[in-house]
């Protein structure tokens, strides 16, 4: 069945520092895929999307490509910041979720 | 503002009572979800439903009921019969179902004392 596996956090970065969580997923076709960003105490909210393979979504400094040949979806972003502190989770297929990366971003 | 509101917040309750978590959507979505958080964990589905009047057993349906009469609303039921309830509980709705973008309540956090 389809699956997303993310890595595992928690990260801790400190302010300015480049961001990757890898995100890799098993799916039949080639399903829309999301990063979704949880602060604490809240709901999720979509935070970036691709609906196809090559396309790069991107938002608030963040971005991932949709990667066919990798099966992957990595969130990137250049310089985070202390407000940046979240989990953060992959999302794909049917209904399917990441297991989230607790992200700690210090002064 | 169109969104999705779960109340209350915080949710207190004895062990053996049910318990109906409410979730309101104006966003005239089709589909509605359950999942169901602990903590550093991932979501778990306990519920979803497509249309009015239908719903599916996601992943963790047992000790739970849903009902769908209105579009509009999803309410959750934890029935004593949950051996763990005491978790944070999140809905979300979908323009389409099982596929598309979700957008997500802000939670409602349940203890079972």
């Amino acid at each position: 069945g389809d699956s997303v596996t993310q890595m595992e956090g928690p990260v801790t970065l400190s302010e300015e520092a480049f961001l990757t969580i890898n995100c890799t997923y098993t799916a039949t076709g080639y399903p829309s895929l999301f990063w979704y960003v949880q602060y604490p105490g809240e709901g999720l909210q979509l935070l970036l999307k691709a609906t196809k393979a090559d396309d790069k979504g991107s938002n608030k400094g963040f971005e991932a490509t949709y990667r066919k040949e990798t099966t992957s979806f990595h969130l990137e972003k250049g310089s985070v910041q202390v407000s940046d502190s979240a989990v953060y989770f992959c999302a794909g297929g049917k209904l399917i979720f990441g297991q989230g990366t607790e992200l700690s971003v210090k002064p | 503002d169109g969104g999705i509101t779960q109340s209350p917040k915080y949710l207190f309750r004895k062990e053996g009572q049910n318990v109906t978590l409410s979730c309101e959507q104006n966003l005239n979505h089709d589909a509605m979800y359950w999942y169901r958080q602990d903590p550093g964990q991932g979501l778990r589905l306990i519920y979803y439903s497509q249309i009015v009047n239908d719903f599916q057993k996601g992943d963790i349906a047992e000790g739970y009921s849903v009902s769908r009469e209105k579009k509009e609303s999803f309410p959750l039921t934890v029935t004593s019969a949950q051996k763990n309830p005491t978790a944070f509980y999140l809905c979300a709705s979908s323009s389409s179902p099982l596929r598309n973008e979700q957008f997500f309540g802000p939670g409602t956090r349940l203890t079972v004392l």
